[in-house]
């Protein structure tokens, strides 16, 4: 139990162009999403928390304006690059808890390259 | 606020040798620990994780982990590793109670496992 989907696994764009990436709880209500980067050779770091229904809490740092975050069911966030750039290139993990639990149940993740 | 410290960036071990991976956190009361394996390109796997109770814990894949409050550790354990056990090694720490940390994880560097046959 506890499955986490994400889709795509990779994708390739144009410099300016919008990505959406979906994660997707397959067994379970996801009452709380996250969403993670991670660079080459470099741990995760948080970029957003989101509630079903609600907006999206960003860590410090992350423009939201940019990576905009969408949990309109308690099985689906959304992760939306807009203007992507080369420096956005990375894997991007998400991850959902339910009831309010610490413990997070990881998505396998979807390489995003900006050409 | 939370921290995770992984002190070795790369091990290399011998198939059949035993291992301990270390984690060191920081946190103000007792926090959620976990430990997950990474493959290259692949999501975190749980390999295992301590809420309280017993501090010496058994995960999956023949690891184990001990918690212990007086080092702030809370180190990866396998007595016999194999060379399928070569991935990258994630600690974790989790907040317990309410406030905004409350739910987020933060993770070590992490720890990248050679085995040599």
């Amino acid at each position: 139990g506890a499955v986490v989907s994400q889709h795509p696994s990779r994708v390739i764009c144009k410099s300016g162009t919008s990505v959406k990436i979906e994660c997707r709880s397959l067994d379970f209500q996801a009452t709380t999403m996250f969403w993670y980067r991670q660079f080459p050779k470099q741990s995760l770091m948080l970029m957003a928390t989101s509630n079903e229904g609600s907006k999206a809490t960003y860590e410090q740092g992350v423009e939201k304006d940019k990576f905009l975050i969408n949990h309109a069911s308690l099985t689906l966030s959304t992760l939306t690059v807009t203007s992507a750039h080369p420096e956005d290139s990375s894997f991007y993990i998400c991850s959902a808890s339910y009831g309010g639990g610490t413990e997070q149940f990881f998505g396998p993740g979807t390489r995003l390259t900006v050409l | 606020a939370q921290s995770v410290t992984q002190p070795d960036i790369h091990i290399t071990v011998s198939e059949g040798a035993s291992l301990e991976l270390r984690c060191n956190y920081s946190y103000g009361a007792t926090p959620y620990l976990f430990w997950y394996v990474q493959s290259p390109g692949q999501g975190l796997q749980l390999l295992l994780k301590y809420f309280s109770g017993d501090t010496l814990v058994q995960g999956i894949k023949g690891f184990e982990a001990e918690f212990k409050r007086s080092q702030s550790s809370f180190n990866l354990r396998k007595p016999s590793v194999h060379w399928s056990d070569a991935a990258e090694y994630f600690c974790a720490v989790g907040a317990q109670g309410g406030g905004t940390s409350y739910g987020k994880l933060t993770f070590g560097q992490g720890t990248i496992l050679t085995v040599h046959p």
